[in-house]
């Protein structure tokens, strides 16, 4: 199993540009996760998903679209990139487990995304 | 002053010694989760848990509920534990309507041989 893959590794957008970000999962998750890391201020949740065809907004939502048409699959979309979205973004999946909690088993943690925006 | 508050924010010790790495939180929560990331950048979830004590090798997790307070015991610490451990909270209602996820800013770790 490859287990969480993220593409690209590497990215680099003038301001405006926009593009979508890839992350891919084998394990028959039905949670997927977006989170952006950055110096200083931790992970933060961008967008997050409970199952095929749902999405819902985490703590820095604003400047990103996010869709999962197939289980295996949730992307990450900057429609007009901005300087602040320079960041190390990290994608992750997970069981579920039981209840209602946001996160209910151990994450899988896909290798990050370095993105630079100009 | 932030929801989640790791301490310290680094730690160096040397190999075999006993490492705890602390996180107080100030909302209720329903879990929290304690992450590690790799020098790399890799990261990967060590525990998740909402009441007791957690064991897994030589990493030991606790939680009180009562006083909003995680531990995290590393016992015979090796060079290979050298990573930043991150605590995170599920608790309480974002702004946009949904379960929150607030996490610490981490602690440094490094083992010295």
């Amino acid at each position: 199993n490859a287990g969480v893959t993220q593409t690209p590794k590497f990215r680099v957008l003038k301001t405006g540009q926009s593009m979508t970000l890839l992350c891919a999962q084998d394990m028959n998750h039905e949670y997927m996760y977006w989170y952006r890391q950055d110096p200083g201020m931790g992970l933060r949740l961008i967008h997050y998903s409970v199952g095929e065809g749902t999405t819902a907004k985490g703590e820095v939502p604003d400047g990103y679209n996010v869709s999962r048409l197939k289980k295996q699959n949730f992307l990450l979309g900057l429609e007009s990139a901005a300087p602040s979205q320079t960041s190390v973004y990290f994608c992750a999946s997970s069981r579920r487990d039981r209840g209602p909690l946001l996160i209910t088993d151990t994450q899988y943690f896909g290798p990050g995304t370095r993105l630079t925006v100009l | 002053k932030n929801e989640v508050e790791q301490s310290p924010q680094n730690l160096t010790a040397q190999e075999g010694e006993f490492i705890t790495i602390n996180c107080s939180y100030s909302v209720g929560i329903s879990a929290l989760h304690w992450l590690q990331q790799h020098p790399g950048g890799g990261i990967v979830s060590l525990f998740m848990l909402s009441s007791g004590k957690k064991k897994h090798g030589r990493l030991i997790a606790t939680i009180n509920i009562q006083e909003k307070h995680s531990s995290l015991h590393i016992t015979a610490s090796h060079p290979r534990d050298s990573a930043v451990y991150i605590c995170a909270v599920i608790g309480g209602i974002s702004n946009f309507g949904n379960e929150k996820l607030t996490f610490g800013t981490g602690t440094r770790l490094t083992i010295i041989p």
